[in-house]
């Protein structure tokens, strides 16, 4: 398996462009999210999905939109950058196992918006 | 809405040594997961350690050992014969037992330096 997948690594945009970031997990993992990774705030949850077609908002939601067609892919859409969406991203995904959920996160993806 | 703090921005500890990291936490619920973070520089996030709110007993992995203060709302992190690879950025973590396993509340994070 090679579990949870993210690209691209590293992204500029310029203001005002629009892009996607790749999310992609082999584990069959119904449950996947998306954070946000700020200086001095730790991981914020941007969106979530428990499943295929069922998505739903996070802690910090706005200027992101997410779609989950298949199980293994949960796309973040930015539509239109702004600097404060320079940060690093985070998918992960998770299952029960052990009587908890088990979750995996990927690699990351450092984002800076000029 | 819950929240974890973590209070320590920086911590240094002597390689062999033991260093206690700190966590509190404020929720309404009974049913909750805690959890402990590494993230090297790689930023690879790597699970360290899990409590269950519903169990008294502390959780140790290894040179890995919580203090779960259920009353207190406090989770703090030991870290037993510190390793130069321990150093690393750690976060504490909660998920609410009510909800899906998508969702986690973090901490601001704890930056752990050991010194040769």
């Amino acid at each position: 398996n090679a579990g949870v997948t993210q690209t691209p690594k590293f992204q500029v945009l310029k203001t005002g462009q629009s892009m996607t970031l790749q999310c992609a997990q082999d584990m069959n993992h119904e449950y996947m999210s998306w954070y946000r990774q700020d200086p001095g705030m730790g991981l914020r949850l941007i969106h979530y999905s428990v499943g295929a077609g069922i998505t739903d908002q996070g802690e910090v939601p706005n200027g992101y939109n997410v779609s989950r067609s298949t199980t293994e892919d949960f796309p973040l859409r930015l539509l239109s950058a702004a600097p404060s969406q320079t940060s690093v991203y985070f998918c992960a995904s998770s299952y029960w196992q052990g009587g908890a959920y088990e979750q995996y996160f990927g690699p990351g993806t450092r984002l800076t918006v000029t | 809405a819950q929240t974890v703090t973590q209070s320590q921005p920086e911590m240094s500890v002597q390689e062999a040594e033991t260093v206690t990291l700190s966590c509190t936490y404020d929720t309404s619920e009974s049913d909750y997961y805690l959890f402990w973070y590494k993230q090297p520089p790689s930023r690879q996030m790597i699970l360290v350690i899990r409590q269950e709110a519903y169990k008294q007993q502390n959780a140790t992995e290894n040179r890995f050992s919580v203090n779960f203060q259920k009353a207190a709302k406090s989770f703090s992190l030991k870290i037993s014969d510190s390793q130069l690879g321990d150093a690393a950025m750690y976060f504490c973590a909660y998920r609410s037992g009510e909800t899906s396993g998508s969702r986690l509340t973090f901490g601001e994070g704890t930056q752990l330096t050991v010194n040769p």
